[in-house]
């Protein structure tokens, strides 16, 4: 059982190259979402998902793109990468909605330069 | 606006020492409010989840506090392990469950 896991662990882009970050999840979860943490702010929403082929917009959803073809998967894509998305990217994960608790990936490190 | 803020920013301590963390928030309507913590290079680990109507909660070495009507929470540690050394985040989740306002954590440092 290996929980959340995330790939890559780290990342290092030119601006305006795009690629996508793997999150898989083996719990059976319906609830999955990724968040972005940067130094001095708390983690930021910014796709989120309820269920296989729904999807919805957090706080910081520009820029980036998700789907939900399965209950497993969720990957996040940045479509043209920029500096400010310069980051620490976490998937997180819970069996129902947000209120139940929630697991967390171990994180990729994204450098856009 | 909904905000969590939560202080001291940074705290060091002296291993087998007490300390407590504070969270006051400003989030409507309240739902329930967790403490994470999170270790240098690792996702967030849920450490305790209260509702509304519950003002303690523990988990090991780790209680939490919570005081709805003045809208405060803290987390005390008690005999304070090097292991603990790490970022706590206060995290209050709205009435309708899909909107989480996180802090930016207190960075604790537990040394010799």
């Amino acid at each position: 059982n290996a929980g959340v896991t995330q790939t890559p662990k780290f990342q290092v882009l030119k601006t305006g190259q795009s690629m996508t970050l793997q999150c898989a999840q083996d719990m059976n979860h319906e609830y999955m979402s990724w968040y972005r943490q940067d130094p001095g702010m708390g983690l930021r929403l910014i796709h989120y998902s309820v269920g296989a082929g729904i999807t919805d917009q957090g706080e910081v959803p520009n820029g980036y793109n998700v789907s939900r073809s399965t209950t497993e998967d969720f990957p996040l894509r940045l479509l043209s990468a920029a500096p400010s998305q310069t980051s620490v990217y976490f998937c997180a994960t819970s069996s129902a909605t947000s209120t139940d608790t929630q697991y967390f990936g171990p994180g990729t490190r994204l450098t856009v330069l | 606006k909904n905000q969590v803020e939560q202080s001291p920013q940074s705290l060091i301590i002296l291993e087998g020492k007490n300390c407590t963390l504070q969270c006051n928030y400003t989030v409507s309507p309240f739902s329930n409010l967790r403490w994470y913590k999170q270790d240098t290079g690792r996702g967030p680990v849920s450490l305790t989840i209260m509702t509304f109507s519950e003002n303690t909660k523990s988990n090991g070495r780790y209680t939490a506090t919570l005081d709805a009507d003045t809208k405060q929470s803290s987390l005390h540690i008690t005999a304070s392990q090097l292991s603990d050394s790490a970022s706590y985040i206060c995290v209050v989740i709205t009435g309708g469950g899909n909107k989480l306002t996180f802090g930016t954590g207190t960075q604790l440092k537990v040394e010799l």
